[in-house]
């Protein structure tokens, strides 16, 4: 079955330590990104990628650091600058179009994380 | 840039009760528009998509229609049911064409 993958599905760290989640998709879709969701709240963008070796950030990436060294998987790590790290964290990818047509973005799981 | 705002939730119905999620955009051109459902404690699922003006798109029973003459995207279900208890998200993409734009999202509460 094709689809994104995130683990772990919950995860604790203690304060002031390095994190990383894991997003690997086998849809072989371009583009892949990272969102933060909290309580109540709506989505917003960490990072996105576009292509292998290269990502820009989104409205709130400070504090968090990405990777896409393979097309198939987008790593996030949460760095101890980040503020207030507790959050649900949402990856999803989409196929990347040519000119102005867009196509849908599918989503993971999520990954709830809780700083101690 | 490219904006959406649904209405403030939450929506509380009983079963079988009529639906509306009011979405409405600001956009240059005319986008692709989406509704996400998201179950508790899940990610997002693509609920519906349309991608021109006056298309309308369905799905499990919910429709939207691309009304480019109020610039809006209303998602309708006829009759709830105690399982379409979620949050719903209306998207669409931002002016570069490379990330989504989503509303903050309306949960939705249906009793039995």
């Amino acid at each position: 079955d094709g689809g994104i993958t995130q683990s772990p599905k919950y995860l604790f760290r203690k304060e002031g330590q390095n994190v990383t989640l894991s997003c690997e998709q086998n849809l072989n879709h371009d583009a892949m990104y990272w969102y933060r969701q909290d309580p109540g709240q709506g989505l917003r963008l960490i990072y996105y990628s576009q292509i292998v070796n290269d990502f820009q950030k989104g409205d709130i990436a400070e504090g968090y650091s990405v990777s896409r060294e393979k097309k198939e998987s987008f790593p996030l790590t949460v760095t101890s600058a980040q503020k207030n790290p507790t959050a649900f964290y949402l990856c999803a990818s989409s196929i990347k179009l040519a000119g102005s047509s867009y196509n849908e973005q599918f989503f993971g799981p999520g990954t709830r994380l809780t700083v101690l | 840039g490219n904006s959406v705002t649904q209405m403030e939730g939450p929506v509380t119905l009983s079963e079988e009760a009529f639906l509306t999620i009011n979405c409405t955009y600001t956009a240059t051109g005319y986008p692709s528009l989406f509704w996400y459902v998201q179950y508790p404690g899940e990610g997002l699922q693509l609920l519906l998509k349309a991608t021109k003006a006056d298309d309308k798109g369905s799905n499990k029973g919910f429709e939207a229609t691309y009304r480019k003459e109020t610039t809006s995207f209303h998602l309708e279900k006829g009759s709830v049911q105690v399982s379409d208890s979620a949050v719903y998200f209306c998207a669409l993409p931002n002016s570069g064409y490379s990330t989504l734009t989503f509303g903050k999202g309306t949960m939705l509460l249906v009793s039995p």
